[in-house]
């Protein structure tokens, strides 16, 4: 059963800690991507990546890090430079830019800090 | 720099009826458009998209349209259920790129 993977669905984590979303994908997908929502707000691209151990900033990119060591995972660590991690992080996976075809996302991970 | 805007946070429409959904965008370089739909604590679902060298596409009860002169584009919904009632995206690809932008997002309400 193919899809994307975010764990956990909600998170909670003390201020001044660093916290790694896990994010998996089993759809063979070359792009993932990282955004962030907050609430009443659009998504907005922290990261993204388009191949395995490369990724690109997004627009909000200041205190969070991903990496790409293998294709199907895509983790992102939201540091404690991050001034109001508190929000929705949604992951998402797409076959890539010569697919010209739709992202899909995970179920969301709701973080968090207090 | 907001490149993808949807000027409308909400939208209002009886059941059975059209709703209309609007998104404009900056970047000339965007050839894909993609129309999202998101529930509460759910992650977005993909609805339907187009790609710059058509005008319109359509599945079911759901178009969308392309105006590239203008730069806008609009996602139709003939006719509205209540189980429409979600927050709708429009968000766009790069030519080249896997830069996948996202507007802010329209709020529709379908009531009985």
């Amino acid at each position: 059963d193919g899809g994307i993977t975010q764990s956990p669905k909600y998170l909670f984590r003390k201020e001044g800690q660093n916290v790694t979303l896990s994010c998996e994908q089993n759809l063979n997908h070359d792009a993932m991507y990282w955004y962030r929502q907050d609430p009443g707000q659009g998504l907005r691209l922290i990261y993204y990546s388009q191949i395995v151990n490369d990724f690109q900033k997004g627009d909000i990119a200041e205190g969070y890090s991903v990496s790409r060591e293998k294709k199907e995972s895509f983790p992102l660590t939201v540091t404690s430079a991050q001034k109001n991690p508190t929000a929705f992080y949604h992951c998402a996976s797409s076959p890539g830019v010569l697919m010209n075809t739709e992202a899909f996302f995970g179920q969301g991970t709701r973080l968090t800090v207090v | 720099d907001q490149q993808v805007k949807q000027n409308s946070p909400s939208l209002s429409v009886q059941e059975g009826r059209i709703s209309i959904l609007n998104c404009d965008y900056t970047n000339s370089m965007f050839d894909y458009f993609l129309w999202y739909k998101k529930y509460p604590a759910e992650g977005p679902t993909f609805l339907i998209s187009i790609s710059s060298i058509k005008d319109k596409n359509e599945d079911g009860r759901f178009t969308v349209f392309l105006n590239k002169s203008a730069k806008h584009l609009s996602l139709h919904i003939v006719p509205s259920q209540p189980g429409d009632s979600a927050v709708y995206f429009c968000a766009s690809l790069s030519y080249n790129t896997d830069k996948l932008i996202f507007g802010t997002g329209t709020r529709l309400q379908v009531f009985p």
